[in-house]
């Protein structure tokens, strides 16, 4: 697609549930980010993939978080037993390969609400 | 580690004003990012600056890097009311491909 994609874009889900957050990168982009952003902040990095390498998974803020990058293109975040403090909004981002001087696509983000 | 410093982190403002946006970092960056976020929007990329002295300049909107001083600007030259939004900062350190955000300037320009 022309740019990158997430779904859902808002997500509302009991305490305890497991959500699942999609983010579809541009074609060909090998690197991608998922970031937060809770209400008025700025953005807490929790994962990175390139290509075929490793991720690094520095950044996720419990062992409730997981992601996964199927082929190199779609990632899915699987947050578990989700809890209130989860309520933000996801940001996926991809590039052509890391450290791309051009910089980042964001996509729109999916809102997760926990009530 | 590389900490990101955003100020102010509010500005209200007049159409037609000029303002400056400070962005400090705390060690050795190799490339400094401008973002825009407007409500409930994702992030757009404005200015990506790789090298020190580096000035690059879009409408009303210039962004400058200081790499000895450890301080980009973003500056804003006569200000509409189509430029408010909040403004990010991002440095990546070098050899890292995360990106270290600042807190964002929220930015009203009143009409």
């Amino acid at each position: 697609g022309a740019g990158v994609s997430q779904s859902p874009s808002n997500k509302v889900t009991e305490k305890g549930k497991d959500v699942e957050l999609r983010c579809d990168p541009i074609s060909g982009h090998t690197a991608l980010y998922w970031y937060r952003q809770s209400l008025g902040q700025g953005l807490e990095f929790l994962i990175y993939f390139q290509g075929n390498s490793a991720p690094d998974k520095s950044g996720l803020p419990s062992d409730r978080f997981s992601a996964e990058r199927t082929g190199g293109s779609v990632s899915t975040l699987t947050i578990q037993r989700t809890q209130q403090e989860d309520s933000a909004v996801y940001l996926c981002a991809s590039s052509p390969r890391e450290r791309q001087g051009a910089g980042y696509t964001f996509g729109s983000g999916t809102r997760l609400t926990v009530v | 580690e590389l900490k990101v410093e955003q100020n102010p982190l509010f500005l209200s403002m007049q159409e037609g004003k000029n303002y400056t946006i400070y962005c400090n970092y705390s060690t050795t960056s190799d490339r400094l990012y401008w973002y825009r976020q407007d409500p409930g929007k994702s992030l757009e990329s404005l200015f990506v600056l790789l090298s020190n002295g580096a000035v690059k300049q879009e409408g009303r909107l210039m962004a400058s890097l200081d790499t000895k001083a450890r301080l980009s600007t973003l500056h804003i030259t006569a200000a509409v009311h189509d430029l408010s939004a909040t403004y990010f900062c991002a440095g990546s350190p070098i050899s890292g491909y995360q990106l270290i955000w600042g807190a964002g300037t929220k930015l009203i320009i009143k009409p």
